[in-house]
């Protein structure tokens, strides 16, 4: 089966402008994860979606973040602005719905962001 | 909450030595547990997962891991180093109850030949 999608790879920006990743999730995983990863640290969840509803975004910095799922399928997450202590990989991440007997994260090759 | 330490950021170990990384979970009820291992610009790959089966767990690339309840502990060993072991390791946990999961902060295993 494929695997988990994202885009771009790599990303450069300025601090202050904005920027977008977006991720396709394996085919019929109803749970959607974006994580954050930066340099020498363990991957820190910034918002799960359950099909098309967060589950879980207590971590995700709202005043510059933002992540939709709009039709329960891919999901793009959302910068503006950045800044300087945002240069990380973006790793999304994909689960079916818990229950089904299938328990671990499935993760795309993640967005490097810089900040410069 | 849940959560999950991993003792020792680095690790080196000679060609063909036993490999040994540690991990340690806090939780009220025995949870999931996982190890993922990261190569360099890629992203995590599930390497093993504890699911209240057995407790001794088989994973890819010749790689194990032992629940121990009593010590609230999931090491990983492998017995004999690879040079592409070289890596970085993630244990992380999930509640048995749901599906969110928590990474440690990883360990950076270096095989020396």
């Amino acid at each position: 089966e494929a695997g988990v999608a994202q885009s771009p790879r790599y990303k450069i920006i300025e601090k202050r402008q904005s920027v977008a990743f977006w991720c396709n999730p394996i085919s019929g995983h109803a749970t959607l994860y974006w994580y954050q990863q930066i340099l020498g640290q363990g991957p820190k969840l910034l918002i799960q979606f359950q099909n098309n509803g967060v589950v879980d975004d207590s971590q995700l910095p709202k005043d510059r973040f933002s992540a939709e799922r709009l039709k329960g399928v891919d999901s793009t997450l959302k910068i503006q602005p950045a800044k300087l202590e945002d240069s990380a990989v973006y790793l999304c991440a994909s689960s079916p719905t818990w229950g089904t007997g299938h328990t671990e994260a499935f993760f795309g090759q993640g967005t490097r962001l810089t900040v410069v | 909450a849940q959560s999950v330490t991993q003792l020792g950021s680095h690790v080196s170990v000679s060609e063909g030595a036993l490999v040994l990384l540690r991990c340690n979970y806090s939780s009220s009820v025995p949870p999931y547990l996982f190890w993922y291992v990261q190569y360099p610009n890629q992203g995590l790959q599930l390497l093993l997962k504890y699911t209240s089966a057995a407790t001794l767990v088989k994973g890819i690339n010749g790689f194990e891991a032992e629940f121990k309840k009593s010590e609230t502990s999931f090491h990983l060993t492998k017995p004999s180093a690879h040079m592409s072991d070289a890596a970085e390791y993630f244990c992380a946990v999930s509640p048995s109850n749901g599906n969110q999961f928590y990474f440690g902060t990883g360990t950076s295993l270096t095989v020396i030949p």
